[in-house]
């Protein structure tokens, strides 16, 4: 079965140190994965996606991701973490296997940020 | 609106009360969505419109969830007998198309209605 592992529940950043949050997923076909952030009182919004070509996706807010096929892996970066990105981060993944119109997400990461 | 509303923020029900949860797309958004996120999981998807019909409702748990889009803009998603299982936030999103692979094409998530069956 189709499925998106995000491992950590949670993980706590120094405000500008560098941040990494994982993503792994399983899929048979060629896998079209995105990041969302959710804010409380707040809609889930697109950070960034990856369908084909560089493996280095540049999103929104400073944001980045790097697909790796040989390690089943779509981990989000950002190389200064600003207080204000505390928030709820899930990946997702769209494929032909569920139809391109589903996307399946994983249960997200927490980010808190300390000062 | 700029972006998503969904109606009403927050609704609280008994145990198999019938329950209505609105949805207004961005305007001129052909493709609806509907998802459901449980505390602590990730949105899961129930329901996909295109226009006025729902081109997907693999997601729909069972029977008693039912959605219509009849002119093809405002949805309403509808829960008879409510369970406590269903409390959860219900999000709804919508898209310029419905193909996510097509360029400049997203989904524009709303805030949510949080459900609380008693």
């Amino acid at each position: 079965a189709q499925s998106v592992t995000q491992p950590d529940i949670h993980i706590t950043v120094s405000e500008g140190a560098s941040l990494e949050l994982r993503c792994n997923y399983s899929y048979g076909a060629t896998p079209y994965l995105f990041w969302y952030v959710q804010s409380p009182g707040q809609g889930l919004q697109l950070l960034l996606k990856y369908f084909s070509g560089d493996t280095l996706v540049q999103g929104i807010k400073g944001f980045e991701a790097e697909f790796k096929r040989s390690q089943s892996s779509f981990n989000l970066r950002k190389p200064s973490v600003h207080w204000s990105d505390a928030a709820e981060y899930f990946c997702a993944v769209a494929s032909v296997n569920t139809g391109f119109q589903k996307l399946v997400f994983g249960t997200g990461t927490r980010l808190l940020v300390s000062p | 609106g700029a972006g998503v509303s969904q109606t009403p923020s927050n609704k609280v029900t008994e145990k198999g009360k019938y329950v209505e949860l609105r949805c207004d797309p961005i305007s001129g958004h052909t493709a609806l969505y509907w998802y459901r996120q449980s505390l602590g999981q990730g949105p899961e998807f129930l329901i996909y419109f295109q226009g006025t019909g729902a081109a997907d409702d693999s997601g729909l748990p069972n029977d008693r969830f039912f959605a219509v889009r009849p002119e093809g803009s405002v949805s309403t998603l509808k829960i008879q007998r409510t369970e406590r299982g269903d409390s959860a936030v219900y999000l709804c999103a919508s898209s310029p198309r419905g193909d996510l692979l097509a360029g400049n094409n997203e989904q524009f998530f709303g805030p949510g209605t949080r459900l609380t069956v008693l």
